[in-house]
C-alpha cells in the first residue's frame, strides 16, 4: 500500500537557524498537505500543494511539491521558538480516492 | 463559529468492551474523517464519511465502524477493545472531501 516517509525524524536547531523536512511517497500523489502539531495538541492545517513543481510561501515557511508529485519539502527560515512542534505531510492519493496518508512526521525543537 | 468538537476528551475502557466516540464537524463541512494516532506516530486513516456513507477505509479491522448523521456529525465505534487500541482518536472535517481538513482536539482512549 501507499507509504509516506519523512526525514529527519527529529531535528534540534538553534533559534535563528534554518530547518527543512522532506516527505517522500511510494506512489504518485494528487496533492499534498502539510500540518503542524504542537505537543499535546491536534494537527493544524498549513497548506495544500496540487501542481507539479509548485512552490508556496507563508512568511518564513516555503513549501515545495516535486516535479514527479512524489515528494515535497517544508523549509523554515530563521526558526523561532514558536516553530516548535511536529510537522506532518499528508499525501492525497490518485484521483478517485479521498484518503490522506500521513507521513511519519518530523519533530522540531528550537533552542533559544 | 465552532470548530470541530469531539467528545469525550478522555476515556478509560477495559479490554473486550465497546466504545463510541463522537464528532461534530465545523460549520459548513460535510465530510468527516477519523484517524488513530498512537504516541509519537503520525495519524493513521481509519475511514471517511460523506453523504452518510463510508467512502474510504484504511487498514483497520471490522471492529472499527462508524456512522454519519444527516446533520453531518459522526460516530466512531470500536468493538472488542484491545490494549493496542489505546491512542488519540482524531476527527477531521472538510468540505466535499478534498479541501483542507480541520481537526478536533481528539479523544484520548486508554484500554486497560
Amino acid at each position: 500500500g501507499q507509504q509516506v516517509m519523512q526525514i529527519p525524524q527529529y531535528q534540534h536547531v538553534q533559534e535563528g537557524e534554518d530547518f527543512t523536512t522532506y516527505c517522500n511517497s511510494s506512489t504518485t500523489l494528487s496533492n499534498i498537505q502539510w500540518y503542524k502539531q504542537r505537543p499535546g495538541g491536534h494537527p493544524v492545517f498549513l497548506i495544500q500543494l496540487v501542481k507539479s513543481g509548485e512552490v508556496k510561501k507563508q512568511k518564513r515557511l516555503t513549501f515545495q511539491f516535486g516535479e514527479a508529485k512524489k515528494n515535497s519539502s517544508l523549509h523554515i527560515t530563521a526558526t523561532q521558538t514558536t516553530d516548535v512542534g511536529t510537522y506532518f505531510c499528508a499525501g492525497g492519493g490518485a484521483s478517485g480516492t479521498y484518503k490522506y496518508i500521513f507521513g511519519t512526521g518530523t519533530r522540531l525543537k528550537v533552542l533559544a | 463559529d465552532a470548530g470541530v468538537t469531539q467528545s469525550p476528551t478522555h476515556l478509560i475502557k477495559t479490554r473486550g468492551q465497546q466504545v463510541t466516540l463522537r464528532c461534530s464537524p465545523k460549520s459548513g463541512h460535510d465530510t468527516v474523517s477519523w484517524y488513530q494516532q498512537a504516541l509519537g506516530q503520525g495519524p493513521q486513516f481509519i475511514f471517511q464519511y460523506y453523504e452518510e456513507e463510508e467512502r474510504q477505509r484504511g487498514n483497520f479491522p471490522d471492529r472499527f465502524s462508524g456512522h454519519q448523521f444527516p446533520n453531518y456529525s459522526s460516530e466512531l465505534n470500536v468493538n472488542a477493545l484491545l490494549l493496542g487500541d489505546s491512542a488519540l482518536y482524531l476527527c477531521a472535517s472538510s468540505f466535499n472531501r478534498v479541501t483542507e481538513a480541520f481537526f478536533g482536539q481528539g479523544t484520548r482512549l486508554t484500554v486497560v
